[in-house]
């Protein structure tokens, strides 16, 4: 298996510009997360799903954050409209046993 | 609100003696903790993990210890090598999987 796959791998966009980041786990594992790396906060948990289905969206930060997953293979953070401080490094990270294995992350930078 | 915490930002140790980073956790319905390494440009990769049943687990020269009634685990690294230079993150497992801030770790040769 080649992994958790992460594109685009960086995305440089104007402030207002909707992002999409996507990520496609490792087959045969249910869970997915969405982090989000920060100086302050490490990596902060946005959105996690099991078989698919969003369990806890609390990390989301404003309504601006979407995330879906319309089958096992593929998932989607979506943020509309973007801004300067949505700049950071995104993680997808699928899980089917115990530890979770990360993609090696988007960075974004919005100007 | 940060429900696993890694106080200490930055270690530095010389190569052959021990690293000891620290984590402590407030949600006691966590069942594993893990320590993940993490280089620049890279993903975190899984280094070690604990049952929250288990007080110690080794793997090589990796040693994770759980205290529970301290909601606190601590990593241990016999001995360093400079190739151990990167950021540690805690992480607490139930159906979520949670992280600390991360310590930026430099084994100075």
């Amino acid at each position: 298996d080649a992994g958790v796959i992460q594109s685009p791998r960086h995305e440089v966009t104007e402030m207002g510009q909707e992002v999409t980041l996507r990520c496609k786990p490792i087959s045969g594992h249910d869970y997915l997360f969405w982090y989000r790396q920060t100086m302050m906060r490490g990596l902060e948990l946005l959105i996690y799903f099991n078989n698919n289905v969003p369990i806890d969206d609390s990390g989301m930060p404003e309504d601006r954050f979407s995330a879906k997953m319309p089958n096992a293979s593929f998932s989607t953070l979506k943020i509309q409209p973007s801004e300067p401080r949505d700049s950071a490094v995104y993680f997808c990270a699928s899980r089917g046993g115990t530890e979770a294995f990360f993609g090696q992350g988007t960075r974004l930078t919005v100007v | 609100d940060q429900q696993v915490k890694q106080n200490s930002p930055s270690l530095s140790v010389q190569e052959g003696r021990i690293s000891i980073l620290n984590c402590d956790y407030t949600n006691s319905m966590f069942d594993y903790f893990l320590w993940y390494k993490k280089y620049p440009a890279e993903g975190p990769t899984f280094l070690i993990s604990i049952s929250s049943i288990k007080d110690k687990n080794e793997d090589g020269r990796f040693t994770v210890f759980l205290n529970k009634s301290a909601k606190h685990l601590s990593l241990h690294i016999v001995p360093s090598q400079p190739g151990d230079s990167a950021v540690y993150f805690c992480a607490a497992s139930g159906g979520d999987m949670r992280f600390g801030a991360g310590t930026r770790l430099t084994v100075k040769p």
